[in-house]
């Protein structure tokens, strides 16, 4: 069984260009969620995909999208990049899209690292 | 809007002896929270959860209390290795779909 894997680990940006995240899900899962962890923060949920739908959104603005592939995998896309976006990039999946009373556990990659200058 | 807390940044205890990390709450619709553990350059992993009808769930050397009433949760590590150092976040869903997670308690055992 393949956990979930993202790339790339690392990479530096500048401010106003725009990056692509990748995010292959655990082998049996359908949904992706992706979080974004600033330094000495939690991970703040940013949105889920299921069905290659977006299913749900935090609060972030729309230079935030996404994508899922009939795979299951999926990317982030955010465009004009700002300093703030520095952060951590989680993504996690799950088999279905409620978390609501443990329904699904969130299983997490190891992230991407943006740093944005 | 912070609904999950955990106050305590950082955490160190001997070897052997209990680890007591902190999470508090402001959403009393809540129905279930969890706890993940992360290592550097790791995602974070699953390590215990509890149901807001228990008050108790213990799994091995990790048992999760839950007072309700004062919106609270601990997990406490008993006892507390040095594979337990790691960054832990107390988490709990809502609205179907996402997790809101707490900023994290950074635990260093020391042998």
């Amino acid at each position: 069984e393949t956990g979930v894997t993202q790339s790339p680990t690392h990479l530096i940006k500048t401010r106003g260009q725009q990056v692509t995240l990748r995010c292959s899900s655990q082998s049996g899962h359908n949904t992706v969620s992706w979080y974004q962890q600033a330094l000495g923060q939690g991970p703040q949920f940013i949105f889920q995909y299921y069905r290659e739908e977006e299913n749900g959104r935090g609060n972030f603005p729309p230079r935030f999208s996404g994508l899922q592939f009939p795979n299951y995998s999926s990317e982030l896309n955010v465009n004009a990049l700002e300093l703030d976006d520095s952060a951590l990039y989680l993504c996690a999946s799950s088999l279905g899209t409620s978390v609501h009373s443990g329904a699904n556990v969130l299983t997490f990659g190891a992230g991407s690292r943006l740093t944005v200058l | 809007d912070q609904q999950v807390k955990q106050n305590s940044p950082s955490l160190s205890v001997q070897e052997g002896r209990i680890s007591i990390l902190n999470c508090d709450y402001t959403n009393s619709m809540f129905d279930y929270f969890l706890w993940y553990k992360k290592y550097p350059a790791e995602g974070p992993t699953f390590l215990i959860s509890i149901s807001s009808i228990k008050d108790k769930n213990e799994d091995g050397r990790f048992t999760v209390f839950l007072n309700k009433s004062a919106k609270h949760l601990s997990l406490h590590i008993v006892p507390s290795q040095p594979g337990d150092s790691a960054v832990y976040f107390c988490a709990a869903p809502h609205t179907g779909n996402q997790f809101y997670f707490g900023t994290g308690t950074s635990l260093t055992v020391i042998p």
